[in-house]
């Protein structure tokens, strides 16, 4: 298994904007994924990070609305960058375990004001 | 393109009736299923998987699904629901090779009625 921690659990943040959001998960692990989940909406996939090589973004997300980092094999970021009131959301970040399952940090919600 | 597809938004069940909640995914090679259960301000809770053998899978609270591939389905069941079992649930795939993106389909919200 894994236990995946987020930070900031919640933040409400000004239009135009920009947002770290951190994930860090307690033992390495070769894929991570960032999720995001719009208010009565389920989940969707933006984007695969991976350690040592550029993320992989799905249809719809882009780069430099939301750039990620992944320097080690325990640790990500996501940046919502110039953010507007549609980007609020609850952003989620998961670990595949190779062999069992996906496991998903706590979420971060976010409101864009 | 790969889909999950969950047909019932929205279910209403009495506290002790059964339930079966529906999923059916998209045609291709046998993908790894999951249900997962999201209680209101809470993060996503796994509630059983399936990746081959045996075609019931059991899970946690007292859930079980079965995998039907003539259907292709993979149906969440639990015989006696109880109040707090009110959640959003949703299934999810993951199909076959290397990016093993997990691909959720839109949820099911289940109200239970004393």
């Amino acid at each position: 298994s894994a236990v995946i921690s987020q930070k900031p659990s919640r933040d409400i943040c000004q239009r135009g904007t920009s947002l770290t959001i951190q994930c860090q998960v307690d033992s390495q692990v070769t894929m991570m994924f960032w999720y995001r989940q719009q208010p009565g909406q389920s989940l969707t996939l933006i984007a695969t990070a991976n350690q040592g090589s550029e993320a992989t973004y799905e249809s719809g997300f882009v780069i430099d609305k939301f750039p990620i980092s992944r320097p080690n094999l325990t640790f990500s970021t996501l940046t919502v960058s110039n953010m507007s009131p549609e980007d609020s959301s609850i952003y989620l970040c998961s670990v595949w375990v190779i062999q069992e399952t996906q496991y998903f940090g706590p979420g971060t919600r976010l409101l864009v004001l | 393109a790969q889909s999950v597809t969950q047909p019932d938004i929205h279910i209403t069940v009495s506290e002790g009736a059964s339930l079966e909640l529906r999923c059916n995914y998209s045609y291709g090679a046998t993908p790894y299923l999951f249900w997962y259960v999201q209680s209101p301000g809470q993060g996503l809770q796994l509630l059983l998987k399936y990746f081959s053998g045996d075609t019931l899978v059991q899970g946690i609270k007292g859930f079980e699904a079965e995998f039907k591939r003539s259907q292709s389905s993979f149906n969440l069941r639990k015989p006696s629901v109880h109040w707090s079992d009110a959640a959003e649930y949703f299934c999810a795939v993951v199909y076959g090779g290397a990016t093993n993106k997990l691909i959720f389909g839109t949820g099911t919200l289940l109200a239970v009625q004393p």
